[in-house]
Formats: C-alpha cells, structure tokens, sequence
C-alpha cells in the first residue's frame, strides 16, 4: 500500500528549540509539500519541492526551513519553535504532472510550551 | 489568482438526510477539481475528483459534478451514515504550477443517529 509517512504523530517541544519534522513517501514522487492546520483557517501551505534539492515558499514560510536531499525525504525544520508554531503539521506527495492529486500522511501534531 | 470557497460549518445532519456541500472557485486555465475527507485525528484523503467539465466524480456514494458555467463542484450524497462525520475539503489545481493544490477552509460534518 502506497503511503507517505510522518515520523511523529505527536510532539511536544520547548520554545527556542530547533524542531525537525520527517517525512517520507514511498511512489517516486516528484513533488512534496508542508502543510499546517489550524482551526478556522484551513490548510496553508509552508513550503513544497518539486525535486531533490529543490525547494519553494509557500504561503507562510517565515520562521521555517525544509531540505530534499533525497526524493523520498522532506524535512520542515523549525529554526527556533515558539509558541504560535503549536498546529497540525500535513506532509503530502503528488507526481509531477497535474491533475491526480496529492496523497497526505498522518500528520504530526506539534506543541511548543 | 486561484481561490475555492466552500461552505462554512458545522454541518449537522442525522443518518440518512441528503447532504450538500457547496465549492465554487476561481481559477485560470482549466482546473482540475478535488474533495478530500479527513476524519478525526489523520490526514486528507482523496475522496472524488474530476478534471474535465461536465466530469463527475464518485465514490463511496459520494458525487460530485464539474460545472464550468457556474465554476462549481458540490459535493452530494443521497444518504449520510455516522461513520461520514470528518472534515470535507475542496481543492484545485490549475495553471502554471499544475501540480499545487488550493484549498477551501473545510467543512465539518456532524452526522448523528
């Protein structure tokens, strides 16, 4: 079965700490993408790659950073969580041509205290 | 630029009401047009798409029709169970970047006995 995985369901980090988010999809896709959730506001888009090494802003992408050093991997890294970080984290993955979609993972709900 | 607006919640129906969700977009070129369902505590899952006009998506007796003259995409079902209370998104993907979703803010369901 297809999947793209999150390392964490849950976490709970301290503000000021430097906070890694793994993701990982196993279709050979091209292209993957951060998300957060928050209530009231939908999903807003963090940053999204469209190949190794390759990266793009999204909507919000101040205090975050992402790496694609392989194209089963994206990592968002949080240089320095604070307290409006707390939020569901969605990873997702879709091929390179338009039209088919993405396909999420589980998501990771972090808290920074 | 691309936008979805979908109804606002929460939705409340008891089990076997017909349901109607309204989206209707913005988009240039020729989107294609998505709904994804997230029950409590995952990630998004693809439920139907379509990505012509006059296209209609289904499944699991979910339907949705493409209409290009109305630019909408409402999601209906005949006959709403408890086990479909989640979250219901609407998305596009359109233009230059083909392969980036837009989403609507999600619409809750609350389906009762």
């Amino acid at each position: 079965d297809v999947k793209v995985t999150q390392s964490s369901r849950y976490l709970v980090k301290r503000t000021g700490e430097k906070v890694f988010l793994e993701c990982v999809q196993d279709m050979d896709h091209e292209n993957m993408f951060w998300y957060r959730q928050d209530p009231g506001l939908g999903l807003r888009l963090i940053y999204f790659s469209y190949d190794v090494k390759m990266k793009e802003k999204g909507d919000i992408p101040e205090g975050y950073s992402v790496s694609r050093e392989k194209k089963e991997r994206f990592s968002l890294i949080l240089e320095s969580a604070s307290t409006n970080q707390t939020s569901m984290y969605l990873c997702a993955s879709s091929p390179g041509t338009g039209g088919l979609g993405y396909t999420f993972g589980s998501g990771t709900r972090l808290t920074v205290v | 630029g691309n936008s979805v607006t979908q109804m606002e919640g929460p939705v409340t129906l008891s089990e076997e009401a017909f349901l109607t969700i309204n989206c209707t977009y913005t988009a240039t070129g020729y989107p294609s047009l998505f709904w994804y369902v997230q029950y409590p505590g995952e990630g998004l899952q693809l439920l139907l798409k379509a990505t012509k006009a006059d296209d209609k998506g289904s499944n699991k007796g979910f339907e949705a029709t493409y209409r290009k003259e109305t630019t909408s995409f409402h999601l209906e079902k005949g006959s709403v169970q408890v086990s479909d209370s989640a979250v219901y998104f609407c998305a596009l993907s359109s233009g230059g970047s083909n392969y980036k979703l837009t989403f609507g803010k999600g619409t809750l369901l609350t389906v009762n006995p």
